[in-house]
């Protein structure tokens, strides 16, 4: 049981707009910044949107994050088949002093 | 070339040890905390062991007392030795590279570890 809470999939048709939620508590999301990863199949997590919704170097602007109070998301806007992967949240754990994850949730491109 | 590289992982019985290692290269590796995050196959990322920069530790329930993350500067290197494995230790293994309080901006290809009889 992860400590932040995604769906477990999501799905939707190339060029539309999906949102991907991440439900965590003061502890995390209420009180220190949201990272976003995303991991191709077979491959290492990549960073794709940190400080809630900061892009990184690199990223295309078809990603976005954002937050409200203990509860954050990632929107992919324009979908394509190359998105396809997991994704996951993260913060850092007030209470538990450490890092929390999502469980990650996995993006079909219908 | 800004990187990480691990290794050290393989086959290792219930109860054994393994040390993990990880080499960064292309960046000032001491003026950065690392972590390690394990994923089972098929499953999610797990926050595993952070060392900041002054060497101060920290580690989840799941493995603390079993595992000891440490550093050498001089070497551009990071350790995650582990205890008293189980089979649900059984993961690959990532270091990564901590911008701020679990902003990972690097990370490693990981090296998988194997527990089993």
């Amino acid at each position: 049981q992860s400590v932040l809470t995604q769906p477990p999939s999501v799905s939707e048709a190339p060029r539309q707009r999906v949102t991907i939620s991440c439900s965590g508590s003061s502890s995390n999301i209420g009180n220190n910044a949201v990272n976003w990863y995303q991991q191709l199949p077979g491959k290492a997590p990549k960073l794709l949107i940190y400080y809630d919704d900061l892009l990184p170097s690199g990223v295309s602007d078809r990603f976005s994050g954002s937050k409200s109070g203990t509860s954050a998301s990632l929107a992919i806007s324009g979908l394509q088949s190359e998105d396809e992967a997991d994704y996951y949240c993260a913060a850092w754990d007030d209470r538990l002093n450490g890092v929390v994850f999502g469980g990650g949730t996995k993006l079909t491109v219908l | 070339e800004v990187q990480l590289v691990e290794s050290g992982g393989g086959l290792v019985q219930p109860g054994g040890s393994l040390r993990l290692s990880c080499a960064a290269s292309g960046f000032t590796f001491s003026s950065y905390d690392m972590h390690w995050v394990r994923q089972a196959t098929g499953k999610g990322l797990e926050w595993v062991s952070a060392i900041g920069t002054a060497g101060d530790t920290y580690y989840p329930g799941s493995v603390k007392g079993r595992f000891t993350i440490s550093r050498e500067n001089a070497k551009n290197s990071l350790y995650l030795q582990m205890n008293s494995l189980r089979a649900g230790d059984t993961a690959v293994y990532y270091c990564a590279r901590d911008i701020g309080r679990g902003y990972f901006d690097l990370w490693g290809r990981g090296t998988l570890v194997t527990v089993s009889s």
